[in-house]
Protein backbone atom coordinates (compact mmCIF):
# COMPACT_ATOMS: atom_id res chain seq x y z
CA UNK A 1 0.00 0.00 0.00
CA UNK A 2 1.06 3.88 -0.92
CA UNK A 3 -0.55 7.01 0.41
CA UNK A 4 0.72 10.45 0.40
CA UNK A 5 -0.46 13.50 2.25
CA UNK A 6 0.08 17.22 2.08
CA UNK A 7 -1.25 19.03 5.09
CA UNK A 8 -1.84 22.43 3.79
CA UNK A 9 -4.38 23.41 1.08
CA UNK A 10 -2.24 26.99 0.86
CA UNK A 11 0.87 28.29 1.28
CA UNK A 12 1.45 31.57 1.71
CA UNK A 13 4.47 33.53 1.32
CA UNK A 14 6.10 36.93 0.03
CA UNK A 15 8.77 37.10 -3.20
CA UNK A 16 12.43 36.70 -2.28
CA UNK A 17 11.27 34.30 1.01
CA UNK A 18 11.97 30.95 1.48
CA UNK A 19 9.20 28.65 0.83
CA UNK A 20 8.41 25.13 2.25
CA UNK A 21 5.97 22.62 0.90
CA UNK A 22 4.73 19.97 3.33
CA UNK A 23 4.40 16.51 2.37
CA UNK A 24 4.67 12.70 4.40
CA UNK A 25 3.98 9.54 2.44
CA UNK A 26 3.51 6.02 3.74
CA UNK A 27 4.64 2.86 1.96
CA UNK A 28 5.86 -0.69 2.78
CA UNK A 29 9.07 -0.59 1.25
CA UNK A 30 11.78 1.92 -0.04
CA UNK A 31 9.84 5.02 -2.01
CA UNK A 32 9.96 6.48 -5.04
CA UNK A 33 9.16 10.22 -4.26
CA UNK A 34 8.43 13.09 -6.49
CA UNK A 35 7.13 16.39 -7.16
CA UNK A 36 5.08 17.86 -9.93
CA UNK A 37 3.94 21.18 -10.71
CA UNK A 38 0.50 22.38 -12.10
CA UNK A 39 -0.26 26.10 -13.67
CA UNK A 40 -3.62 27.11 -14.69
CA UNK A 41 -5.44 25.30 -17.54
CA UNK A 42 -1.95 23.39 -17.66
CA UNK A 43 -0.95 19.68 -17.60
CA UNK A 44 1.35 19.07 -14.48
CA UNK A 45 5.11 18.87 -15.07
CA UNK A 46 7.65 16.90 -13.31
CA UNK A 47 10.22 18.97 -10.93
CA UNK A 48 12.41 16.17 -8.89
CA UNK A 49 11.98 12.85 -7.55
CA UNK A 50 13.41 11.04 -4.85
CA UNK A 51 14.88 7.14 -5.39
CA UNK A 52 17.80 6.70 -3.38
CA UNK A 53 21.20 8.10 -2.49
CA UNK A 54 21.70 12.04 -1.17
CA UNK A 55 18.79 13.13 0.70
CA UNK A 56 18.56 16.41 -1.06
CA UNK A 57 17.32 16.55 -4.68
CA UNK A 58 17.62 18.93 -6.68
CA UNK A 59 15.18 19.61 -9.76
CA UNK A 60 13.84 22.28 -12.12
CA UNK A 61 13.63 26.10 -11.76
CA UNK A 62 15.66 26.16 -7.80
CA UNK A 63 13.35 23.86 -6.35
CA UNK A 64 14.95 21.18 -4.05
CA UNK A 65 13.16 18.55 -1.43
CA UNK A 66 15.18 16.71 0.97
CA UNK A 67 13.86 13.12 1.88
CA UNK A 68 13.68 12.41 6.14
CA UNK A 69 13.02 8.28 6.42
CA UNK A 70 12.73 8.88 9.87
CA UNK A 71 9.74 11.34 9.77
CA UNK A 72 8.39 9.76 6.55
CA UNK A 73 8.74 13.34 4.52
CA UNK A 74 9.72 14.87 1.39
CA UNK A 75 9.09 18.73 1.72
CA UNK A 76 9.80 20.60 -1.33
CA UNK A 77 11.36 24.05 -0.53
CA UNK A 78 13.33 26.62 -2.35
CA UNK A 79 15.27 29.33 -0.96
CA UNK A 80 14.00 32.41 -2.34
CA UNK A 81 9.91 32.51 -3.89
CA UNK A 82 9.40 33.88 -7.33
CA UNK A 83 6.10 35.14 -7.75
CA UNK A 84 6.00 33.54 -11.06
CA UNK A 85 6.11 30.22 -9.10
CA UNK A 86 2.61 30.68 -7.67
CA UNK A 87 0.95 27.70 -8.54
CA UNK A 88 -0.32 23.99 -8.05
CA UNK A 89 2.00 21.63 -6.46
CA UNK A 90 1.81 17.89 -6.02
CA UNK A 91 3.47 15.54 -3.74
CA UNK A 92 3.90 12.07 -5.15
CA UNK A 93 4.38 7.88 -3.83
CA UNK A 94 5.49 4.95 -5.74
CA UNK A 95 6.83 1.65 -4.42
CA UNK A 96 9.10 0.25 -7.45
CA UNK A 97 7.53 -0.60 -10.31
CA UNK A 98 3.85 0.93 -9.07
CA UNK A 99 1.80 3.66 -10.68
CA UNK A 100 2.15 6.96 -8.39
CA UNK A 101 -0.21 7.98 -6.35
CA UNK A 102 -0.67 11.89 -5.78
CA UNK A 103 -1.61 14.24 -2.66
CA UNK A 104 -4.37 16.39 -2.53
CA UNK A 105 -2.04 19.21 -4.16
CA UNK A 106 -0.99 22.13 -2.41
CA UNK A 107 -1.70 25.75 -3.84
CA UNK A 108 1.26 27.72 -3.17
CA UNK A 109 0.48 31.82 -3.62
CA UNK A 110 3.73 34.24 -3.83
CA UNK A 111 2.87 37.63 -3.13
CA UNK A 112 4.72 40.45 -4.58
CA UNK B 1 6.91 19.27 -30.51
CA UNK B 2 4.14 18.43 -28.01
CA UNK B 3 5.25 15.35 -26.02
CA UNK B 4 2.08 13.89 -24.89
CA UNK B 5 -1.09 15.80 -26.81
CA UNK B 6 -4.92 15.24 -26.17
CA UNK B 7 -8.44 16.36 -28.43
CA UNK B 8 -10.51 17.61 -27.36
CA UNK B 9 -9.34 19.72 -25.12
CA UNK B 10 -12.68 21.07 -24.07
CA UNK B 11 -15.91 18.76 -24.25
CA UNK B 12 -19.57 19.79 -23.63
CA UNK B 13 -22.31 17.37 -23.96
CA UNK B 14 -25.43 16.28 -22.53
CA UNK B 15 -26.20 13.07 -20.16
CA UNK B 16 -26.51 9.88 -21.58
CA UNK B 17 -23.91 10.34 -24.48
CA UNK B 18 -21.04 8.68 -25.26
CA UNK B 19 -17.84 10.60 -25.97
CA UNK B 20 -14.05 9.61 -26.56
CA UNK B 21 -10.79 11.28 -25.71
CA UNK B 22 -7.86 10.45 -27.92
CA UNK B 23 -4.20 10.72 -26.15
CA UNK B 24 -1.15 10.57 -28.25
CA UNK B 25 2.64 10.64 -27.36
CA UNK B 26 5.39 10.76 -29.44
CA UNK B 27 8.08 10.27 -26.63
CA UNK B 28 8.46 6.45 -27.18
CA UNK B 29 7.13 5.79 -23.91
CA UNK B 30 6.15 2.12 -23.18
CA UNK B 31 3.29 2.81 -21.00
CA UNK B 32 0.48 5.51 -20.70
CA UNK B 33 -2.31 6.51 -17.76
CA UNK B 34 -5.29 8.27 -17.24
CA UNK B 35 -5.71 10.31 -14.39
CA UNK B 36 -8.90 11.92 -13.22
CA UNK B 37 -9.06 15.50 -11.80
CA UNK B 38 -12.02 16.85 -10.27
CA UNK B 39 -13.27 19.76 -8.87
CA UNK B 40 -11.31 19.96 -5.44
CA UNK B 41 -7.91 19.48 -8.46
CA UNK B 42 -7.45 15.70 -6.71
CA UNK B 43 -5.65 13.07 -9.11
CA UNK B 44 -7.05 9.97 -8.94
CA UNK B 45 -5.32 7.48 -11.32
CA UNK B 46 -7.93 5.74 -13.82
CA UNK B 47 -5.91 3.13 -16.01
CA UNK B 48 -2.37 2.09 -16.36
CA UNK B 49 -1.27 0.61 -19.88
CA UNK B 50 1.36 -0.87 -21.90
CA UNK B 51 1.80 -3.28 -24.86
CA UNK B 52 1.50 -5.95 -21.95
CA UNK B 53 -1.07 -5.38 -19.04
CA UNK B 54 -4.11 -3.23 -18.57
CA UNK B 55 -4.29 -2.04 -14.44
CA UNK B 56 -7.68 -0.68 -14.15
CA UNK B 57 -8.65 1.26 -11.08
CA UNK B 58 -11.05 -0.99 -9.46
CA UNK B 59 -13.46 2.34 -8.61
CA UNK B 60 -14.02 3.05 -11.94
CA UNK B 61 -17.19 2.43 -13.60
CA UNK B 62 -17.05 -0.16 -16.09
CA UNK B 63 -18.66 2.99 -18.63
CA UNK B 64 -15.03 4.07 -18.92
CA UNK B 65 -13.03 2.56 -21.31
CA UNK B 66 -9.51 2.44 -22.81
CA UNK B 67 -8.60 1.53 -25.95
CA UNK B 68 -4.89 1.44 -27.37
CA UNK B 69 -4.80 1.04 -31.25
CA UNK B 70 -0.76 1.22 -30.97
CA UNK B 71 2.04 1.72 -28.56
CA UNK B 72 1.66 6.00 -29.16
CA UNK B 73 -1.98 6.24 -28.66
CA UNK B 74 -4.50 5.72 -25.62
CA UNK B 75 -7.72 6.51 -25.72
CA UNK B 76 -10.79 7.04 -23.53
CA UNK B 77 -14.44 6.09 -24.37
CA UNK B 78 -17.13 6.77 -22.06
CA UNK B 79 -20.61 5.59 -22.22
CA UNK B 80 -23.84 6.71 -20.79
CA UNK B 81 -22.24 10.49 -19.74
CA UNK B 82 -23.48 11.65 -16.05
CA UNK B 83 -23.05 14.48 -14.28
CA UNK B 84 -20.33 13.55 -11.75
CA UNK B 85 -18.36 12.96 -14.72
CA UNK B 86 -17.84 15.94 -14.91
CA UNK B 87 -13.92 16.91 -14.89
CA UNK B 88 -10.21 17.62 -16.62
CA UNK B 89 -8.70 14.40 -17.72
CA UNK B 90 -5.21 13.88 -18.16
CA UNK B 91 -3.35 11.80 -19.77
CA UNK B 92 0.06 10.67 -19.25
CA UNK B 93 2.89 8.40 -19.88
CA UNK B 94 6.65 7.49 -19.01
CA UNK B 95 9.00 4.77 -19.45
CA UNK B 96 9.90 2.85 -16.36
CA UNK B 97 12.36 0.27 -16.57
CA UNK B 98 11.56 -2.91 -14.76
CA UNK B 99 11.01 -2.55 -11.07
CA UNK B 100 11.38 1.55 -11.69
CA UNK B 101 8.79 4.04 -11.39
CA UNK B 102 9.35 6.66 -14.07
CA UNK B 103 8.77 10.19 -13.69
CA UNK B 104 5.30 10.74 -15.73
CA UNK B 105 4.28 13.59 -18.99
CA UNK B 106 1.39 14.64 -18.78
CA UNK B 107 -1.07 16.19 -21.69
CA UNK B 108 -2.86 19.92 -21.16
CA UNK B 109 -5.48 18.32 -19.95
CA UNK B 110 -9.42 17.18 -21.31
CA UNK B 111 -12.30 19.43 -19.43
CA UNK B 112 -15.44 17.61 -19.81
CA UNK B 113 -18.72 19.37 -19.09
CA UNK B 114 -22.00 16.89 -19.12
CA UNK B 115 -25.05 19.36 -18.88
Amino acid sequence: AQSVAQPEDQVNVAEGNPLTVKCTYSVSGNPYLFWYVQYPNRGLQFLLKYITGDNLVKGSYGFEAEFNKSQTSFHLKKPSALVSDSALYFCAVALGGYIPTFGRGTSLIVHP
Amino acid sequence: DTAVSQTPKYLVTQMGNDKSIKCEQNLGHDTMYWYKQDSKKFLKIMFSYNNKELIINETVPNRFSPKSPDKAHLNLHINSLELGDSAVYFCASSHPRTGDTGELFFGEGSRLTVL
